[in-house]
């Protein structure tokens, strides 16, 4: 039975960093990409960056050098850390999984997410 | 990057059929997929590749189209429905709509 679960800080003090960890199971980190998307209050999704199965990362330039994604295969488990954070960065962050069938990329699994607000 | 629009909100009464659109700023083929939030919770996935249903969604649920213009049908729309919708593609890197709210009369 696939699930993620996200664990993270409830408040972060402005500029500082944000850690996050998705801890999957149910499937292997090397076979599947996980992803992390985020969403503030009331407003819609938004995508930040991919950690590949084979070790890659890959990141939306929206959060340019502020965001780092990084996993642990071994404990099945994939890391999100964002520096420097501001007001506009409170939001719940989901971790998901990329689901692929007939050629196409879809996130088929989604964690319930952490919400995080950022505090000044 | 390729942005999506959707209509911010409809409302509809059970048992009618409902479209909700989702227009890309360019072509994304057939790389769009559609997923329900409900208040509190992740959203799941519906549609994947425009059409295709996920496995376990019930067949009410419908998806079509390609190129820039896409919807997604719910027939009929039952009071569990109640949602925000929103479409993403996959085509170039990855975003998604701004959702379409979704409520009963």
């Amino acid at each position: 039975q696939v699930q993620l679960k996200e664990t993270g800080p409830d408040l972060v003090q402005l500029t500082q960093t944000l850690s996050i960890t998705c801890t999957v199971s149910g499937f292997s980190l090397t076979t599947y990409n996980v992803h992390w998307v985020r969403q503030p209050p009331g407003k819609g999704l938004e995508w930040m960056g991919a950690m590949w199965n084979g070790g890659g990362t890959d990141y939306n330039s929206a959060f340019k050098s502020r965001l780092s994604i990084s996993r642990d295969t071994s404990k099945s488990q994939v890391f999100l850390k964002m520096n420097s954070l501001q007001t506009d960065d409170t939001a719940k962050y989901f971790c998901a999984r990329l689901g692929n069938n007939y050629g196409y990329w879809y996130f088929d699994f989604w964690g319930p997410g952490t919400m995080v607000t950022v505090s000044s | 990057d390729t942005v999506l629009t959707q209509s911010p909100a409809l409302a509809v009464s059970p048992g009618e059929r409902v479209t909700i659109s989702c227009r890309a700023s360019e072509s994304v083929s057939t790389g769009m997929h559609w997923y329900q939030q409900k208040p509190g919770q992740q959203p799941k996935l519906l549609i994947y590749g425009a059409s295709n249903l996920e496995s376990g969604v019930p067949a009410r649920f419908s998806g079509s189209g390609s190129g820039t213009d896409f919807t997604l049908t719910i027939d009929p729309v039952e009071a569990d429905d109640t949602a925000t919708y929103f479409c993403q593609q996959s085509w170039n890197e990855y975003t998604f709509g701004a959702g379409t709210k979704l409520e009963l009369k």
